[in-house]
C-alpha cells in the first residue's frame, strides 16, 4: 500500500470549488504530519502551495492566492487541499508530501481538469 | 531574487554515470538544503535525496542508496548530483529545489535537466 494516495483525476467547473484528498497510508497518523502541496503545470517545475499542519501551523507559499488552502479529515487520516473559486488556470497536477521516517514522500498525483 | 540554474539535458548509455550541476543565486548558498527530486515521463514526482551545502551532510532515499551522490562547490555556490549505473528507468527530468533545513518548504525549483539513457 503506497505511503500516501491520491486520486489520479478531479475535475470541475470554473468557479466552483475542488477538494484534492491525500490519504495517508494505514498507521501513519495524519495529525501528526505536515502536509505539504505542489502544483504542476505540463513543461514546467513544480511549484510550492503551502504546507498544513493545523490551523494554528500552516504557511502558504510567496504568491499563491489564499483560495489555496489546506485542511486535514481526521477520520479520513487525510490531508485535504480546497481550491475554491476554480479558474482555467487551476489546471494541473497536484502532489503531496509528508517527510516520513527521514525521507520526503510524494503522492502519485492528481491530475485536476477545470470544465 | 533565488535562481536555481541546472545543467543541460544529456543522453547517456546504460551502465554509465551523469553528474547534473545546479547553480544557485540571489541567497545565501549554505542557508538552505538542496533536494533533487525527478520525474519519469508522464510520471509522478519521486524524491531523491537531501544536502546541506553547509556541513555537506546528505540524506538519500532507500532506493538511489549506493548509486547517487550529492555534493556542492561552496566557492561557486553549486550543488551536483551524480547518479551511476543508468538504466533505462533513469530517463527522467531530474530538479533540484532548495529548501529552509528541515522543512519541506520547497520554495525555488530549478527548471530541470533531462536525463535520457538509452543505448
Amino acid at each position: 500500500q503506497a505511503v500516501l494516495t491520491q486520486p489520479s483525476s478531479l475535475s470541475a467547473s470554473p468557479g466552483a470549488s475542488a477538494s484534492l484528498t491525500c490519504t495517508l497510508r494505514s498507521g501513519i497518523n495524519v495529525a501528526s504530519y505536515n502536509i505539504y502541496w505542489f502544483k504542476q503545470k505540463p513543461g514546467s517545475p513544480p511549484q510550492y502551495l503551502l504546507r498544513y499542519k493545523s490551523d494554528s501551523d500552516k504557511r502558504q507559499g510567496s504568491g499563491v492566492p489564499s483560495r489555496f488552502s489546506g485542511s486535514k479529515a481526521a477520520s479520513a487520516n487525510a490531508g485535504i487541499l480546497l481550491i475554491s473559486g476554480l479558474q482555467s488556470e487551476d489546471e494541473a497536477d497536484y502532489y503531496c508530501m509528508i517527510w516520513l521516517s527521514s525521507f520526503w514522500v510524494f503522492g502519485g498525483g492528481t491530475k485536476l481538469t477545470v470544465l | 531574487q533565488v535562481q536555481l540554474v541546472q545543467s543541460g539535458a544529456e543522453v547517456k548509455k546504460p551502465g554509465a554515470s551523469v553528474r547534473v550541476s545546479c547553480k544557485a543565486s540571489g541567497y545565501t548558498f549554505t542557508a538552505y538544503d538542496i533536494n533533487w527530486v525527478r520525474q519519469a515521463p508522464g510520471q509522478g514526482l519521486e524524491w531523491m535525496g537531501w544536502m546541506s551545502p553547509d556541513t555537506g551532510a546528505t540524506g538519500y532515499a532507500p532506493r538511489f542508496k549506493g548509486r547517487v551522490t550529492m555534493t556542492r562547490d561552496t566557492s561557486i555556490s553549486t550543488a551536483y548530483m551524480e547518479l551511476s549505473s543508468l538504466t533505462s528507468d533513469d530517463t527522467a527530468i531530474y530538479y533540484c529545489t532548495s529548501n529552509k533545513p528541515s522543512t519541506g518548504d520547497f520554495d525555488s525549483w530549478g527548471l530541470g535537466t533531462l536525463i535520457t539513457v538509452s543505448s
